[in-house]
């Protein structure tokens, strides 16, 4: 079955500077790859996601970028704001087997002022 | 859009005792649905999904179990629980086409004691 593998698991950056999470994963039929962040005690919330004919997508602050051939896509938030801190997850599905998710472990971004 | 209500929010059990979540989905018909569940705020592990009434898979071997006797209506349960099922469970939904972003319910913070 689908493996996510997320890194880093904790990342720490000032506010204003730019932060990267990358994830990789092994089933070559996935073709959707959300990207969710969530605030302490609450449900995940879906920020952003690309599909497998798209190699980037960007909204405001927010990009994803997908490399098929190697297996990995990363989120990448720019001009970082205290209110960005939280713990984001990446995940991938096929449109087969129910949709499922699969979730990569989560990175917590603190974002200093 | 979807809406998911998922309750209780927060419950404690004692180990060896019954357990069921309940989840319904408003704002779709023939959804996908799922659970989760969460341990120490990282990493959602998928526990079932469904794809319809009465069709259920199982991802995890555990003493939970799941049910779906109505079209938007998705059961988590227990017979005994363990100390090991304390966690944060979500409940989730999709579809009716697949390949999509989840709606996540607001979730379950169980304790088992």
């Amino acid at each position: 079955g689908e493996n996510v593998e997320q890194h880093p698991s904790t990342l720490s950056v000032q506010e204003g500077d730019s932060a990267v999470i990358k994830c990789t994963y092994s089933d070559s039929a996935s073709n959707y790859f959300p990207w969710y962040k969530q605030e302490l005690g609450k449900r995940p919330q879906l920020i952003i996601d690309i599909r497998s004919n798209v190699g980037e997508k960007k909204d405001q602050r927010i990009a994803v970028t997908l490399n098929k051939t190697a297996k990995h896509f990363s989120l990448h938030i720019t001009e970082t704001q205290p209110e960005d801190s939280a713990v984001y997850f990446c995940a991938a599905s096929t449109h087969n087997q129910g949709g499922k998710l699969i979730f990569g472990q989560g990175t917590e971004l603190s974002v200093k002022p | 859009s979807q809406t998911i209500h998922q309750w209780p929010a927060t419950l404690v059990q004692p180990v060896g005792s019954p357990l069921s979540l309940e989840c319904t989905v408003e704002g779709t018909s023939n959804p996908n649905l799922y659970w989760y569940r969460q341990a120490a705020g990282r990493g959602l592990q998928l526990l079932f999904y469904s794809v319809g009434i009465g069709q259920i898979s199982s991802e995890v071997p555990q003493n939970l179990s799941a049910s779906r006797p109505q079209d938007r209506q998705f059961i988590l349960s227990s017979k005994k629980l363990l100390l090991s099922d304390s966690g944060f469970y979500l409940c989730a939904s999709t579809g009716p086409a697949t390949n999509y972003g989840y709606t996540f319910g607001s979730g379950t913070r169980l304790t088992v004691v």
